[in-house]
């Protein structure tokens, strides 16, 4: 059974940061491309980044790029998201995601922007 | 960006009816696109993929077409647990992109 499951969520400040991880099990982890999701408060769905299966490809969206950092430890089967520089308008639920059409997602995990 | 148009924002149904929700994109995207089901408190729910597949699981009341710049999804007869928020997205190239929603809720 494929499972994700996100953690690393949790209130910081603006200005500051915050790792998410994502540990997936019930697949080959290496063979997919992985994704970071996000709805905020009130707000629609939202894709973050994207990083291939070696891990030597990631994508952002333009309004993390700089600021988020995608990884991945093939070893570990764990997905991360490094977020720095956190903004009050990042406050969201964060998912990890398999591959498009996969259709495997985490529960995900909550961040909170405020001071 | 690639944007995604998705009409309409909000629909009022009754269990029964057949309902249909369109998105279409800025420029053409094959069949790059799937759509989502999402309900307060739970992760987003694929329910088709590549425009026109269902995905296991899902019942077969749902049923996407269109290819290149218009899309549809539609529910043949609509159950109480369908009332929900559909999301398309693309996945031709990044920034993936998905439309602003469409709200379903009970007439």
């Amino acid at each position: 059974e494929v499972q994700l499951l996100e953690s690393g969520g949790g209130l910081v400040q603006p200005g500051g940061s915050l790792r998410l991880s994502c540990a997936a099990s019930g697949f080959i982890f290496s063979n997919f491309a992985m994704n970071w999701f996000r709805q905020g408060p009130g707000k629609g769905l939202e894709w973050v980044s994207t990083i291939g299966g070696t891990g030597s490809t990631t994508y952002y969206a333009d309004s993390v790029r700089g600021r988020f950092t995608i990884s991945r430890d093939n070893s570990k089967n764990t997905l991360y998201l490094q977020m720095s520089n956190l903004r009050d308008d990042d406050t969201a639920i964060y998912y990890c995601a398999n591959s498009i059409g996969t259709g495997y997602w985490g529960q995900g995990t909550l961040v909170t922007v405020s001071s | 960006a690639i944007q995604m148009t998705q009409s309409p924002f909000s629909l009022s149904a009754s269990v029964g009816d057949r309902v249909t929700i369109t998105c279409r994109a800025s420029q053409g995207i094959g069949n790059d696109l799937s759509w989502y089901q999402k309900k307060p408190g739970k992760a987003p729910k694929l329910l088709i993929y590549v425009a026109s597949s269902l995905q296991s699981g899902v019942p077969s009341r749902f049923s996407g077409s269109g290819s290149g710049t218009d899309f549809t999804l539609t529910i043949s007869s609509l159950q109480p647990e369908d009332f929900a928020t559909y999301y398309c997205l693309q996945h031709y190239n990044y920034p993936y992109t998905f439309g602003q929603g469409t709200k379903l809720d009970i007439k």
